[in-house]
């Protein structure tokens, strides 16, 4: 069965450094989002990504986020000058071909900020 | 007004017995619902889906929703052990952008 693969599964990083998070989503999804989850909460919206451009995106999702498409298969989320609070699992989720249709998540990428 | 509202549990049940999980939500757009397992550590896991008013089974799964009381549900039946995890109500926000709206989730234990 397909799957999204995401890489790397833990990233340990000094405050203040740039991270990417990578994803692959499943191959004939269109939609592509990014959730972060915090240790012992629930699970936020970070931001959707359909036909090249973001769609929506949450407050948490300020200036030193960005997401990119670089080909046909990555999916990438940079994080410029991490703080500590940034320390969380990053969910990649995709679904498709409708918007409605359900979301299919990776495995994550636990990011621990020092 | 929290956005999902679950009681987050821990609901204990005993092996083969009904779980019956509770999501209340307060966007009045919203038009598809999901439901998702997370073991602890792990990413969520997509176990049920409804769009429609009433019930979805699927397997030992029923799905409920009730969108003039902004109400879903879901039942387990025969719980088995493996299912013991935290079950996520996850809304599909009105903004048509595919945004899921994620509950705190309930806590599950399945007791042998």
């Amino acid at each position: 069965e397909p799957e999204v693969t995401q890489t790397p599964s833990h990233q340990v990083t000094q405050m203040g450094q740039e991270v990417i998070l990578r994803c692959v989503p499943i191959s004939n999804h269109l939609y592509f989002y990014w959730y972060r989850q915090i240790l012992g909460q629930k699970v936020e919206f970070l931001v959707s990504f359909y036909n090249n451009e973001i769609s929506e995106k949450s407050e948490i999702f300020d200036d030193q986020f960005s997401v990119e498409r670089p080909d046909g298969s990555n999916f990438t989320l940079k994080i410029r000058s991490t703080k500590l609070e940034d320390s969380a699992m990053y969910f990649c989720a995709s679904s498709g071909p409708g918007v409605d249709q359900p979301q299919h998540f990776g495995d994550g990428t636990r990011l621990s900020i020092l | 007004q929290k956005e999902v509202e679950q009681n987050s549990g821990p609901l204990s049940v005993p092996e083969g017995a009904i779980a019956s999980l509770n999501c209340t939500y307060s966007d009045r757009g919203s038009q598809s619902f999901f439901w998702y397992r997370q073991y602890s550590g792990k990413s969520p896991e997509l176990i049920m889906f409804i769009y429609s008013n009433g019930d979805k089974e699927d397997g030992r799964f029923t799905a409920q929703l009730n969108k003039a009381s902004q109400y879903v549900s879901l039942l387990i039946r025969d719980s088995q052990p493996s299912d013991s995890a935290t079950y996520l109500c996850a809304p599909k926000g009105s903004s048509n952008t595919g945004k899921l709206i994620f509950g705190q989730g309930t806590t599950l234990q399945v007791k042998p």
